[in-house]
């Protein structure tokens, strides 16, 4: 199993360039989700899913778009970047059920000048 | 609302001693508890849990945590530190009672184990 894979693992974007980062997973999981990490403030999360089809918000969504067409995929969408959103993301899946734990992909550091 | 702190941002100790790395939660009904490990440059990695049942939990690389409900703490613990251990962790935590159902994660404490 590959696990969490992410795409890309660095990009720099200038303000109001769009981009998506990839996420893919291969353990049929039906949970997924994107977090941003910042210094001192630990993960935030930013869209979730809990199947193909069904996505919601989390604590920090605007200036995102998720869509979920398969299991395996579940695209983040910057519609217009700013600086604000340089930050660390993170893609995590996991079985759906309050119990199980996440597993996380390395992530894509990204920075909007 | 659920919340975690994480009351320490840097944790210092000596190779061979006892480490804690200390959580308290809030919630409004029951936690589920969670720690995961990040090391430089990868994403987070699980170690361990709180579901139900025995307040002590044993998890990877030898780490174990105590749930305690009374003091809605639930602090990451290692017999003997290792140099290998330094990382970020993170505790995490979901209220299975409450309508969001979303794990919230603490601020990370930054363990350095010194040789």
């Amino acid at each position: 199993n590959a696990g969490v894979t992410q795409t890309p693992k660095f990009q720099v974007l200038k303000t109001g360039q769009s981009m998506t980062l990839q996420c893919a997973q291969d353990m049929n999981h039906e949970y997924m989700s994107w977090y941003r990490q910042d210094p001192g403030m630990g993960l935030r999360l930013i869209h979730y899913s809990v199947g193909a089809g069904i996505t919601d918000q989390g604590e920090v969504p605007n200036g995102y778009n998720v869509s979920r067409s398969t299991t395996e995929d579940f695209p983040l969408r910057l519609l217009s970047a700013a600086p604000s959103q340089t930050s660390v993301y993170f893609c995590a899946s996991s079985y759906w059920g309050e119990a199980y734990e996440q597993y996380f992909g390395p992530g894509t550091r990204l920075t909007v000048t | 609302a659920q919340s975690v702190a994480q009351p320490e941002d840097q944790v210092n100790v000596a190779e061979g001693n006892p480490l804690t790395v200390k959580c308290t939660y809030s919630v409004s009904g029951n936690p589920y508890l969670f720690w995961y490990v990040q090391y430089p440059n990868r994403g987070l990695q699980f170690l361990l849990k709180y579901i139900t049942g025995d307040n002590l939990v044993k998890g990877s690389y030898g780490f174990e945590a105590e749930f305690n409900k009374s003091q809605t703490s639930f602090h990451l613990k290692k017999p003997s530190a290792l140099v290998s251990d330094s990382a970020l962790y993170f505790c995490a935590v979901r209220d299975i009672s409450g309508s969001a159902r979303q794990l919230t994660f603490g601020s990370g404490t930054q363990l350095t184990v010194l040789p």
